[in-house]
């Protein structure tokens, strides 16, 4: 069964600073697909960064990274110089190729302090 | 902007009453999915169709249904509601490459 863990309920941070966000996944499936999506206080779910199970490179999006360490079945989410707009909630999610859907893990919520 | 479109974004209603989601995917996208946020569930993922067809269903609750119309259009149902149903809906579309863009969703109320 698929199994996504957030283990940072809330993160606090400096602006400007870098930080990153922790996800831990679980599949006996080899091929996958990792998603990082925000989720400002206005509530709209926005895709940050996608990272599939057979990419060689770490995905990067503008100042977002994810961190792949597929031995590890970790996929962090690197924001640099962070702002005070990222302040929100930052959820993980997996989805198997063959299944039908994108589980979420439980989401860190990020406060970036100016 | 995702490119998804919910209605309505608000929905305040009472118990044991019927309500109807809409959601219009990005252009071009075949594949809808509906899923429920709750304080206490997290991000619950209800149903997907692709281009008209249902291909898997998650925790959805038999009073809740949902079609996919041929113009891609999705709308889901929910009736007789209670004050547990009360939580942010939102649709998702994704294309072929799998990456699954939201809508703003739905905040349903029940009072």
């Amino acid at each position: 069964a698929q199994k996504i863990t957030q283990t940072q309920p809330g993160m606090f941070v400096q602006e400007k600073e870098a930080v990153t966000l922790d996800c831990t996944y679980d599949t006996s499936d080899p091929s996958y697909g990792l998603f990082w999506y925000k989720q400002p206080s206005s509530g709209e779910m926005i895709f940050l960064i996608y990272q599939g199970s057979y990419d060689q490179q770490n995905a990067t999006e503008g100042r977002y990274s994810l961190n792949f360490q597929k031995a590890r079945k970790s996929a962090n989410l690197v924001i640099s110089a962070s702002q005070l707009g990222d302040s929100a909630m930052y959820f993980c999610a997996m989805r198997e190729w063959g299944a039908q859907k994108l589980v979420f893990g439980q989401g860190t919520r990020l406060t970036i302090n100016p | 902007d995702s490119g998804v479109t919910q209605t309505p974004k608000h929905l305040i209603t009472a118990t044991g009453q019927r309500v109807t989601l809409r959601c219009s995917p990005r252009s071009g996208d075949l594949s809808v999915y509906w899923y429920q946020q709750s304080l206490d569930q997290g991000l619950q993922f209800l149903i997907h169709y692709y281009n008209g067809e249902e291909r898997a269903k998650g925790n959805i609750l038999e009073r809740f249904s949902a079609q996919q119309f041929p113009d891609l259009h999705s709308e889901l149902n929910l009736s007789s509601l209670e004050l547990g149903d009360s939580a942010l809906y939102f649709c998702a579309s994704s294309g072929p490459d799998e990456k699954l863009f939201f809508g703003s969703g739905t905040q349903l109320s029940v009072l």
